[in-house]
């Protein structure tokens, strides 16, 4: 069984441009979720997916941050325009549960950097 | 708020044991984890409690007391290549949430030396 992907691994842009980074979830997972690891802080995150619809979006920093997860298979997760502070390691991940807590597969994470 | 607190980094020998703490602060509680991460890998789940008491799979165990807040990761039998990042992580969920996000600490670096 696959795991958790996404890509690409790095990327880095220049500040103000835009950047979309893609999670692919396990097959048959409806929940998928967004975190964010910045330089010397801890994993944090984003929000949640299930299925399609957006479960809780607490997380996302400002509306420079647009997730989407059309079709509730993979999700993208674009920021513009990218400023400094957005360079971290982005990670997705994905889990069975319908109801109540599970565990939660990571995929490698993205690592963003803005120039 | 949330707070997560477990040491920066550790070192031990390989062939011991070592204990990783953690102690959180978090408001609602629905069970805490533990991950482990090699460098540029992806997080890989080590261990679930939710109920108080000593969880054991093999070579790692995993202990929780709810009133006192506090967790720890028990390590037996070093080998090399446990050296990685071992991170605590808390489900803060609530009732009527929905979402079972993760809060997680800063990750404990474990070095396993000859």
């Amino acid at each position: 069984e696959a795991g958790v992907t996404q890509f690409p691994s790095h990327s880095v842009i220049e500040k103000g441009q835009t950047v979309t980074l893609r999670c692919d979830p396990i097959s048959g997972h409806d929940n998928l979720y967004w975190y964010r690891r910045v330089m010397g802080k801890e994993i944090k995150f984003l929000l949640h997916f299930v299925k399609e619809s957006k479960q809780d979006e607490s997380g996302m920093p400002n509306n420079r941050f647009l997730a989407e997860r059309t079709g509730g298979t993979y999700s993208t997760l674009k920021v513009q325009p990218a400023e400094l502070e957005d360079s971290g390691v982005y990670f997705c991940a994905s889990s069975q549960e319908v109801a109540g807590v599970g565990e939660q597969y990571f995929g490698p994470g993205t690592r963003l950097t803005v120039t | 708020g949330q707070n997560i607190d477990q040491p920066t980094e550790m070192t031990a020998t390989e062939g011991a044991i070592v204990q990783i703490n953690c102690t959180y602060q978090t408001s609602g509680f629905n069970g805490l984890f533990w991950y482990q991460q090699h460098a540029g890998e992806a997080p890989t789940f080590l261990s679930y409690n939710v109920l108080d008491g000593l969880e054991e799979k093999g070579r790692f165990s995993s202990f929780l007391s709810r009133s006192k807040g506090y967790s720890y990761l028990l390590l037996k039998e070093l080998q090399m290549k446990d050296s990685a990042s071992y991170l605590c992580a808390v489900s803060p969920w609530t009732p009527g949430a929905g979402s079972y996000q993760l809060t997680f600490g800063k990750g404990t670096k474990l070095s396993v030396i000859p």
